[in-house]
């Protein structure tokens, strides 16, 4: 298993240009989320997915977006980058225990994709 | 709502010392609480959960709720222990299943 993917590794982006980072993975996980990850300030949550074609907000959405066409599939758009959005943004999922709770299963992290917006 | 505290962002400590990384929380209810690990160009990874009560290469962390601690520690660092560590808090209310994340120690372990 490739675990969780995500492409690209690198972005350097021009202020307004609007991209997708794609984030993909093959252990068949209801769960997926993603995070970004800025210095000095741990990771905070943009959005989650809880299975296709069921998305939410998380702590910090603004400027994003998301879909869930699929379960191994949760892409990240951003419509009009701008240099707040400079991070790094990480990928993850996790599968559920059993019933609607999956308090200790651990969320398997992607590599990480660092976007530059200038 | 939940907050994670890790108060130190920076921990230095010579190799074969004992080395304790502090996470302090919030929340109401009862909490889920993990250790993340991150080495230099490797993606994040778990390290432990207070719920299976595990030593994991050497370390150990007890859920303390009077104090609502999860202090993260180790007897004896080594080198490869050098590495950014996230304490993370997972609510445990109804459907909630987020985590919330400390902003991360690094932890340098010095020969």
């Amino acid at each position: 298993n490739a675990g969780v993917t995500q492409t690209p590794k690198f972005r350097i982006l021009k202020i307004g240009q609007s991209m997708t980072l794609q984030c993909t993975q093959d252990m068949n996980h209801n769960y997926m989320y993603w995070y970004r990850q800025d210095p000095g300030m741990g990771l905070k949550l943009i959005y989650y997915s809880v299975g296709a074609g069921i998305t939410d907000k998380g702590e910090v959405p603004n400027g994003y977006n998301v879909s869930r066409s699929t379960t191994e599939d949760f892409p990240l758009r951003l419509e009009l980058a701008a240099p707040s959005q400079t991070s790094v943004y990480f990928c993850a999922s996790s599968y559920p225990t059993g019933g609607t709770y999956h308090g200790n299963q651990p969320q398997h992290f992607g590599d990480g994709t660092r976007l530059s917006i200038l | 709502a939940q907050r994670v505290t890790q108060p130190e962002k920076l921990l230095s400590v010579f190799k074969g010392a004992p080395v304790e990384l502090k996470c302090n929380y919030s929340y109401s209810g009862s909490p889920e609480l993990f250790w993340y690990v991150q080495y230099s160009r490797q993606r994040l990874q778990l390290l432990l959960r207070h719920i299976s009560r595990e030593s994991i290469k050497g370390f150990t962390a007890d859920l303390n709720k009077g104090e609502t601690s999860f202090h993260l520690k180790k007897p004896f660092a080594q080198e490869e222990d050098s590495a950014m560590y996230y304490c993370a808090l997972r609510a445990r209310a109804g459907s909630n299943y987020k985590l919330t994340f400390g902003k991360g120690t690094l932890l340098t372990v010095n020969p």
